[in-house]
């Protein structure tokens, strides 16, 4: 079975540049969650998309933040503009259940480097 | 108070030592709990789930305390490959929105 796919694996771009930042879920599993850990920080949950529908957007830090889940499968998350604080590595996870009732999985995450 | 809160660490242990994590948490209506493990610059990945009482498995152990709401994790006979980051994760307020510890970091040294 492949795992959460996230891509790209690295970013660096400069302030004010956009980015779009992508996740393809595990196959059938219509939760869908994007985290994000800044440096030395804990990981803080974004949002969470049942099929592609935003079941929970409550950590989108500002309106720079667009997350998109078009046709409940692959996830898009864009920064627009960036800002120097946007850097940190963003995780996206998917379940099977809501509430992630038997654990989540994680993609290797997108380092984003804002200069 | 923060929602889920671990020992700070970092557990510098010797090869062969049992070491124990504790987590708190504060929604008291949680009803599942995770420790994930973190290696550096890697995602996490889930170690053990906890519904009810504890979980056993192998070397690992975790147990829930609902009444005094937390959780601990003991690794026995630790290996230098335990060597990691260790997250409690909890749902957080209406179930779905999951909260992260900021981690123990665990050091097995030979």
């Amino acid at each position: 079975e492949a795992g959460v796919t996230q891509f790209p694996s690295h970013s660096v771009i400069e302030k004010g540049q956009t980015v779009t930042l992508r996740c393809d879920p595990i196959s059938g599993h219509d939760n869908l969650y994007w985290y994000r850990r800044v440096m030395g920080k804990e990981i803080k949950f974004l949002l969470h998309f049942v099929k592609e529908s935003k079941q929970d957007e409550s950590g989108m830090p500002n309106n720079r933040f667009l997350a998109e889940r078009t046709g409940g499968t692959y996830s898009t998350l864009k920064v627009q503009p960036a800002e120097l604080e946007d850097s940190g590595v963003y995780f996206c996870a998917s379940s099977q259940r809501q509430g992630g009732a038997y654990g989540y999985t994680f993609g290797s995450g997108t380092r984003l480097t804002v200069v | 108070r923060k929602e889920v809160e671990q020992d700070p660490g970092p557990f510098n242990v010797p090869e062969g030592a049992t070491v124990a994590f504790n987590c708190t948490y504060s929604n008291s209506a949680s009803q599942s709990f995770f420790w994930y493990r973190q290696d550096c610059r890697k995602e996490p990945k889930l170690l053990m789930s906890v519904y009810s009482s504890g979980n056993e498995d192998g070397r690992f152990t975790a147990q829930l305390n609902r009444a005094s709401q937390y959780i601990s994790l003991l690794i026995r006979d630790s290996k230098l490959s335990d060597s990691a980051t260790y997250l409690c994760v909890v749902p957080g307020a209406g179930g779905f929105k999951t909260i992260f510890g900021a981690g123990t970091r665990l050091f097995v040294k030979a």
